[in-house]
C-alpha cells in the first residue's frame, strides 16, 4: 500500500531555532500533501495544503512565514518551523494524496521546543 | 463550513462486549465521505472505516460497522467483540466529495475508548 515516511518522529529544539520535518512518499507520487497539527488531547487541524511545484495554501490563522512548506518534488514535502517557540510544541502529521483520490497519513512528528 | 461533532469525550467497554461511538455532522453538500480513524498512543492515524454518502448500505470492516443516517446527519461506529487493542482515541472525519472541492479532512474532537479486561 501507499506509504508516507515522516521524519523525525520526535525532535527537541531550542527556542529560536528552526526545525524541518520531512514527508516522503515511498511507493507513490504525492501530488498533494496536507499538513496537520494536533495539540495535546485535541483534534487534528489542517494547517496547509501543498501541491508539487507550487506555493502552499495556508488555512486561516496559520502564519505562512513561520511554517514554511516546500513541495519541490512528487516524493518529498517538507515543513519547516522557523524561529520555534514553546507554543509551537505540538504533534505534526502529514497526509499524502496518491493516484486518484487515495490518501495516506505519515506517522507524525512530536515537536518539543524548550 | 462543515462541522463534525463527537459528543462523547470518553467511553469504556468490557472486553468482548460491544460499544457504539457517536458522531454527527453538518453540511450542505450532497456528495461527501465520512471516516472513522483510530489513533493509538503512538499517534499514528489508522483508517478504521469509510462511508460514501451516496451509498445507502452501511460500511462494515470485520468487527467494525457504522450506522449511517444521512437525513439525520449521523454516523456512529459500532465495535463488536471489543479487544484490548481497540483502546485508542477515535476520530470521526468528513471530506467533501465534490470534484474540485476541498480535499481536507474535518475532524471531530475525538472519543477516548478504554477497554477493560
Amino acid at each position: 500500500g501507499a506509504v508516507v515516511s515522516q521524519h523525525p518522529s520526535r525532535v527537541i529544539c531550542k527556542s529560536g531555532t528552526s526545525v524541518k520535518i520531512e514527508c516522503r512518499s515511498l511507493d507513490f507520487q504525492a501530488t498533494t500533501m496536507f499538513w496537520y497539527r494536533q495539540f495535546p488531547k485535541q483534534s487534528l487541524m489542517l494547517m496547509a495544503t501543498s501541491n508539487e511545484g507550487s506555493k502552499a495554501t495556508y488555512e486561516q490563522g496559520v502564519e505562512k512565514d513561520k511554517f514554511l512548506i516546500n513541495h519541490a518534488s512528487l516524493t518529498l514535502s517538507t515543513l519547516t518551523v522557523t524561529s520555534a517557540h514553546p507554543e509551537d510544541s505540538s504533534f505534526y502529521i502529514c497526509r499524502g494524496r496518491f493516484q486518484g483520490y487515495g490518501y495516506t497519513f505519515g506517522s507524525g512528528t512530536r515537536l518539543t521546543v524548550v | 463550513a462543515q462541522t463534525v461533532t463527537q459528543s462523547q469525550p470518553e467511553m469504556s467497554v468490557q472486553e468482548a462486549e460491544t460499544v457504539t461511538l457517536s458522531c454527527t455532522y453538518d453540511t450542505s453538500e450532497s456528495d461527501y465521505y465520512l471516516f472513522w480513524y483510530k489513533q493509538p498512543p503512538s499517534r499514528q492515524m489508522i483508517l478504521v472505516i469509510r462511508q460514501e454518502a451516496y451509498k445507502q448500505q452501511n460500511a462494515t470492516e470485520n468487527r467494525f460497522s457504522v450506522n449511517f443516517q444521512k437525513a439525520a446527519k449521523s454516523f456512529s461506529l459500532k465495535i463488536s467483540d471489543s479487544q484490548l487493542g481497540d483502546a485508542a482515541m477515535y476520530f470521526c472525519a468528513y471530506r467533501s466529495g465534490n470534484l474540485g472541492g476541498s480535499e481536507k479532512l474535518v475532524f471531530g474532537k475525538g472519543t477516548k475508548l478504554t477497554v477493560n479486561p
